[in-house]
């Protein structure tokens, strides 16, 4: 079965950087789309990030356009969101999710992970 | 940039039939996929496409797509079904954007 596992997250500083990674099982890595979606305590889901199957492609929302990067090692299975220049409204728990649809970008996500929480705070 | 509207709450009797709209210019012209999450736990995929329902989701979730408005329908609830619901499309110009969210009580 499809298994994705954040970490991570932690409480940093605001202007620091932190790495989240998601390790991915039960399915194969390498032919999917992965995303990383957020939701600030007691608000509802924001889309963040993805990175085409093969690395290739990566789209970011504009709240984090310049700050935030996302990367994928397909030998490893492990997907990555490189935060930079973090702010106090990137506090959020963090998600990682696996694309629906095979070799292409697609728009809806499948299978999510459980969650790392990232908070930011002086 | 292009808006979802959904309502902040619902609540059902079990047993029951729930509505939960998502609303959207012209929605009908783009593919809506909607989401439970229980509180606490991750999203879980439960409407795609609109209508397709992943495996292992009830045959209870239905979703319909037209004019302004998408729905996702909850046949026959139970005390399970309590969760937020949360609409969800790709825009040309807001790219993959989520609905506020709606909260099902069952009574």
């Amino acid at each position: 079965q499809v298994q994705l596992v954040e970490s991570g997250g932690g409480v940093v500083q605001p202007g620091r950087s932190l790495r989240l990674s998601c390790a991915a099982s039960g399915f194969i890595f390498s032919d999917y789309a992965m995303h990383w979606v957020r939701q600030a305590p007691g608000k509802g889901l924001e889309w963040v990030a993805v990175v085409s199957y093969d690395g290739s492609d990566e789209y970011y929302a504009d709240s984090v356009k310049g700050r935030f990067s996302v990367s994928r090692d397909n030998s490893q299975n492990t997907l990555y969101l490189q935060m930079n220049s973090l702010r106090v409204d990137d506090t959020a728990v963090y998600f990682c999710a696996k694309d629906g649809l095979l070799l292409v970008l697609g728009d809806y996500f499948d299978h999510w992970g459980q969650g790392t929480l990232v908070a930011v705070s002086s | 940039s292009y808006v979802l509207t959904q309502p902040p709450s619902v609540s059902v009797a079990p047993g029951k039939t729930a509505k939960i709209t998502c609303g959207g210019s012209n929605i009908e012209i783009k593919s809506v996929h909607w989401y439970q999450q229980r509180p606490g736990q991750a999203p879980v995929l439960v409407i795609y496409n609109n209508g397709d329902r992943p495996s292992g989701i009830s045959e209870r979730f239905s979703g319909s797509n037209s004019g302004d408005t998408a729905t996702l329908t909850i046949s026959r609830v139970e005390a399970g079904d309590e969760a937020d619901y949360y609409c969800q499309l790709w825009d040309v110009d807001s790219d993959r954007l989520f609905g506020p969210g709606t909260k099902v009580t069952v009574l």
